[in-house]
């Protein structure tokens, strides 16, 4: 059974900081590993498909890092603001993405 | 439009009816994904499609669940019998290829509620 975690499973962060979690995945049989942004009401939103061990991707305040080898991934936000409050999906991937449960973001104004 | 869209986006029903749920994916893609979110977990995979056909349908529940893509566009998942458990955000994904590391463009989902 291939597991997906992801912690915290939610987190109240104060507007203008910076932040972080974390995606663990099972490490043989890596594929890819996607984040996603999943807003209330609004489709999953893709942020990053990582396939190489020590990547590192970047849009705008946000970043991640990947870890094949012993299957972790870090999403990072910088200076945190209300618009990133969204929950944030991490899914391991051969061609079905087999998902965490998420990690629900606040931003606190 | 240029993205992937699901009809009805809210559906409520009895339970025991029968639902069709509708998926239109992004235009060219050749791989379908139907997952089912319930309620503070992430989303579960039901079925794949790569093309017309079903290439990996181990996620669907029971007998009760089946989904056809005929022509390799449009896809409907249908549920027969339906029971309270079925109620959930079932959420429909395309990708131009189906390869692991393509990127998934998912519709709004339909939210189904078995009362």
């Amino acid at each position: 059974i291939l597991n997906v975690e992801q912690s915290p499973q939610s987190l109240h962060v104060q507007e203008g900081d910076s932040t972080n979690f974390t995606c663990s995945f099972p490490s043989s049989n890596f594929y890819a590993l996607h984040w996603y942004r999943w807003e209330t009401a609004k489709s999953p939103e893709a942020l990053f498909v990582m396939t190489l061990n020590g990547d590192e991707k970047k849009k705008g305040r946000i970043s991640a890092t990947l870890n094949t080898k012993e299957g972790y991934s870090y999403l990072y936000i910088k200076g945190s603001q209300p618009e990133d409050s969204a929950t944030y999906l991490c899914a391991f991937s051969n061609y079905q993405l087999i998902w965490g449960a998420g990690t629900k973001l606040i931003i606190k104004p | 439009g240029a993205g992937v869209s699901q009809t009805p986006s809210n559906k409520v029903t009895e339970k025991g009816k029968y639902v069709e749920l509708r998926c239109d994916p992004i235009s060219g893609h050749t791989a379908l994904y139907w997952y089912r979110q319930s309620l503070g977990q992430g989303p579960e995979f039901l079925i794949y499609f790569q093309g017309t056909g079903a290439a990996d349908d181990s996620g669907l529940p029971n007998d009760r669940f089946f989904a056809v893509r005929p022509e390799g566009s449009v896809s409907t998942l249908k549920i027969q019998r339906t029971e309270r458990g079925d109620s959930a955000v079932y959420l429909c994904a395309s990708s131009l290829t189906g390869q692991g590391g393509d990127e998934q463009f998912f519709g709004p989902g339909t939210r189904l509620t078995v009362l």
